[in-house]
């Protein structure tokens, strides 16, 4: 079981806005620490898309976007396009025994 | 250019050893935390463990924590992970990560190294 939980699937058409939530608990999230978001496009490593809750690495297109209330997180993707279609992960810090790094289950997003 | 280059995939039998290394270039090597995380296949991520390059400080997951090693070697800005007593279920996709600027995550991956285990 996850620590953090997120949907199994999420999808769209083009041009939509979907969003993937990430729920933790006073452990992690509610605890104050920071929420990331990784995408995995298939057959390649995962790539950092959102730190600290809401920040996008360079090069990473202003699409995607982050936020955090409480003990949740969510990401947004807006205008979504073909090339989105990947598995979506959050990570968190962890302060109870179950570890230190957590990770959500994942995310599939697909484009319909 | 900022990269991460992993040592190639391997095969190995139930009770055997690996250690997978994880070459660093295009940053200073010694001011930054490294992750090891894995994948089984079809699976999520998992996080296996943290080094620090600086002093080689470590932190690891607690149910890998007797049979995983995470070491450095500065000379050759290479991060090592090593894992005991294979078993089926270690198969995975194994990556190590640079701990990003703010900490607590992983902002440059290397592109994975397959360790499979099988009688």
């Amino acid at each position: 079981q996850s620590v953090l939980t997120q949907p199994p699937s999420v999808s769209g058409a083009p041009g939509q806005r979907v969003t993937i939530s990430c729920t933790g608990s006073s452990s992690n999230i509610g605890a104050g620490f920071h929420i990331h978001w990784y995408q995995q496009l298939p057959g390649t490593a995962p790539k950092l898309l959102i730190y600290d809750n809401s920040n996008r690495p360079s090069g990473v297109p202003d699409r995607f976007s982050g936020s955090k209330s409480g003990t949740s997180a969510s990401l947004a993707i807006s205008g979504l396009q073909a090339e989105d279609e990947a598995d979506y992960y959050c990570q968190s810090y962890d302060s109870s025994l179950s570890g230190f790094y957590v990770f959500g289950p994942g995310t599939k997003v697909t484009v319909l | 250019q900022v990269e991460l280059v992993q040592s190639e995939a391997e095969e190995k039998r139930p009770g055997a050893s690996v250690k997978v290394s994880c070459k660093a270039s295009g940053f200073t090597f010694t001011t930054h935390g490294f992750f090891w995380v894995r994948q089984a296949p079809g699976q999520g991520l998992e996080w296996m463990g943290w080094i620090s390059a600086y002093n080689g400080r470590t932190n690891y997951a607690q149910n890998l924590r007797d049979r995983v090693t995470l070491t450095t070697d500065t000379s050759t800005r290479t991060v090592y992970m090593e894992l005991r007593r294979l078993g089926s279920d270690d198969t995975a996709v194994y990556y190590c990560a640079r701990e990003g600027p703010s900490y607590y995550h992983m902002d440059v991956w290397g592109r994975g190294t397959t360790v499979t285990v099988s009688s």
